[in-house]
C-alpha cells in the first residue's frame, strides 16, 4: 500500500491568489497524478506528473493555471493560479503502487479549497 | 463550465439487507474496473476491483460484476451496515493508460439506517 499525505488539508482563499498543494507518499513512486472533485461530484483527472518530465495535463487543464512540480518520487505540488470561486473543489494526489504484477491507485485524503 | 448537478443518486437501505450499487462505464475497450469508497472528509479507498477477462470477482462481503455487453459495473454489498455509508465511485482504466490514470463514475450515495 502507500500512505500520501497532502498539505493543507484544506483552506479558504482569496480570487486572485495562488495556492501551492504539497503531495508526500511514504515511498517512491513513478507516477503520480492530480485529480479535482467539484462540489457534490465525481473526480476528473487533471494531470500526470512523472519525475524529470514535464506534467502530462488532460484536456481542458492548462499549466498555466495548474502548475505542477515532480522534484523526486516521494513529493510533488499542484498550483491553484489565479483562483475564482469556480475552482473551489477538492483537490486529491493519487499515486500508482503494484506488487506482484497487479497495480493499485491510491488517493490522498484531499484538499478543500473554498475561493471567495 | 457546465452544471452536472448537485445532487448525487442516493440508495437507501436497511442495516443487514444487502445494497446494490450500478455504473455504466464510457470506454468499451476499458480494460480494468475498480469501486472506490469516499467517506466524508476523505479520499476514495480502494474496494474491489476486476479485470475485463472475468464477469465477477468476490471480496468480503462485497462482489463486483461486468457485462462488458452493455458497458455495465454493478456493486453487491451483503448484511450492510452503517459504516458502509459513504459515496460510491466506480472507474475505469482506459486502455494504453496506467492504472492511476482513471476515469470515474459519477457516484452513489449509500444511505444505511440503522
Amino acid at each position: 500500500s502507500a500512505v500520501i499525505s497532502q498539505k493543507p488539508s484544506r483552506d479558504i482563499c482569496q480570487r486572485g491568489t495562488s495556492l501551492t498543494i504539497q503531495c508526500q507518499v511514504d515511498s517512491q513512486v513513478t507516477m503520480m497524478f492530480w485529480y479535482r472533485q467539484q462540489p457534490g461530484q465525481s473526480l476528473t483527472l487533471i494531470a500526470t506528473a512523472n519525475q524529470g518530465s514535464e506534467a502530462t495535463y488532460e484536456s481542458g487543464f492548462v499549466i498555466d493555471k495548474f502548475p505542477i512540480s515532480r522534484p523526486n518520487l516521494t513529493f510533488s505540488t499542484l498550483t491553484v493560479s489565479n483562483m475564482s470561486p469556480e475552482d473551489s473543489s477538492i483537490y486529491l494526489c493519487s499515486v500508482e503502487k503494484g506488487s506482484g504484477g497487479a497495480t493499485e491507485a491510491f488517493f490522498g485524503q484531499g484538499t478543500r479549497l473554498t475561493v471567495v | 463550465g457546465e452544471s452536472v448537478g448537485l445532487h448525487l443518486p442516493t440508495l437507501s437501505v436497511q442495516e443487514g439487507d444487502n445494497s446494490i450499487i450500478n455504473c455504466a462505464y464510457s470506454n468499451s475497450a476499458s480494460d480494468y474496473f475498480i469501486w472506490y469508497k469516499q467517506e466524508s472528509g476523505k479520499g476514495p479507498q480502494f474496494i474491489i476491483d476486476i479485470r475485463s477477462n472475468m464477469d465477477k470477482r468476490q471480496g468480503q462481503r462485497v462482489t463486483v460484476l461486468l457485462n462488458k455487453t452493455v458497458k455495465h459495473l454493478s456493486l453487491q454489498i451483503a448484511a450492510t451496515q452503517p459504516g458502509d455509508s459513504a459515496v460510491y465511485f466506480c472507474a475505469e482504466s482506459p486502455p494504453g493508460g496506467s492504472q492511476g490514470n482513471l476515469i470515474f463514475g459519477k457516484g452513489t450515495k449509500l444511505s444505511v439506517k440503522p
